[in-house]
């Protein structure tokens, strides 16, 4: 697509519940990056996909977080048993190559709420 | 402490004034990047830097990056109320090798018509 899209646009879950967020790339961009951003605060790394390599986890701050993506196509975002400090912006983008060298397109994010 | 940190936090200026944000950082790096957020959601990609840079310019923007003192500046030239955002440098760290972008914590500009 023309560019990177997420869904959903915003998401309200109780607590206790699992969430899935989905991420499409653009197309032929072999890197995807997943991000959270509480309010007012700066973009928080989870994890990054390249290619057919295995992803960089290191981001993930428990192990109620987990992503999978398919080859370069979609990627989703779990979260289970969602808290409440668990509400922010999930972003994801993607770039043509994994790196700091090209500049990352981003989705509008999805809005996670958990009350 | 972050890798990239933004100074100011808060900067309000007039339309047709110059904008100025600085970015300090604490690794060793390839490249630069600078990004614009507006209302909280997609970050936009302004300009990237390499290493062996010391300036670039593109339309009103001008960056600037001294890897001797681990920082950068953005520039923006007689800006305009559609301006207001919040600007992120964000740079890989060739230290760890981790190469996905560190973003720092931001300058929200806003720019008063």
């Amino acid at each position: 697509g023309a560019g990177v899209s997420q869904s959903p646009s915003n998401k309200v879950t109780e607590k206790g519940k699992d969430v899935e967020l989905r991420c499409d790339p653009i197309s032929g961009h072999t890197a995807l990056y997943w991000y959270r951003q509480r309010l007012g605060q700066g973009l928080e790394f989870l994890i990054y996909f390249q290619g057919n390599s295995a992803p960089d986890k290191s981001g993930l701050p428990s192990d109620r977080f987990s992503a999978e993506r398919t080859g370069e196509s979609v990627s989703t975002l779990t979260i289970q048993r969602t808290q409440q400090e668990d509400s922010a912006v999930y972003l994801c983008a993607s770039s043509l190559v994994q790196g700091d060298s090209y500049g990352y397109t981003f989705g509008s994010g999805t809005r996670l709420t958990v009350v | 402490s972050q890798q990239g940190e933004e100074d100011p936090q808060a900067l309000s200026i007039q339309e047709g004034e110059n904008a100025t944000m600085n970015c300090s950082y604490k690794t060793s790096i390839n490249n630069l990047q600078w990004y614009r957020q507006n209302s909280g959601r997609g970050l936009v990609h302004l300009i990237l830097i390499r290493s062996n840079e010391r300036e670039k310019h593109s339309g009103r923007l001008r960056v600037t990056l001294d890897t001797s003192k681990k920082s950068s500046s953005l520039l923006i030239t007689a800006s305009r109320a559609a301006d207001t955002a919040s600007y992120f440098c964000a740079t890989g760290n060739m230290d760890t090798g981790r190469r996905a972008l560190t973003f720092g914590s931001g300058t929200r500009l806003q720019v008063q018509p």
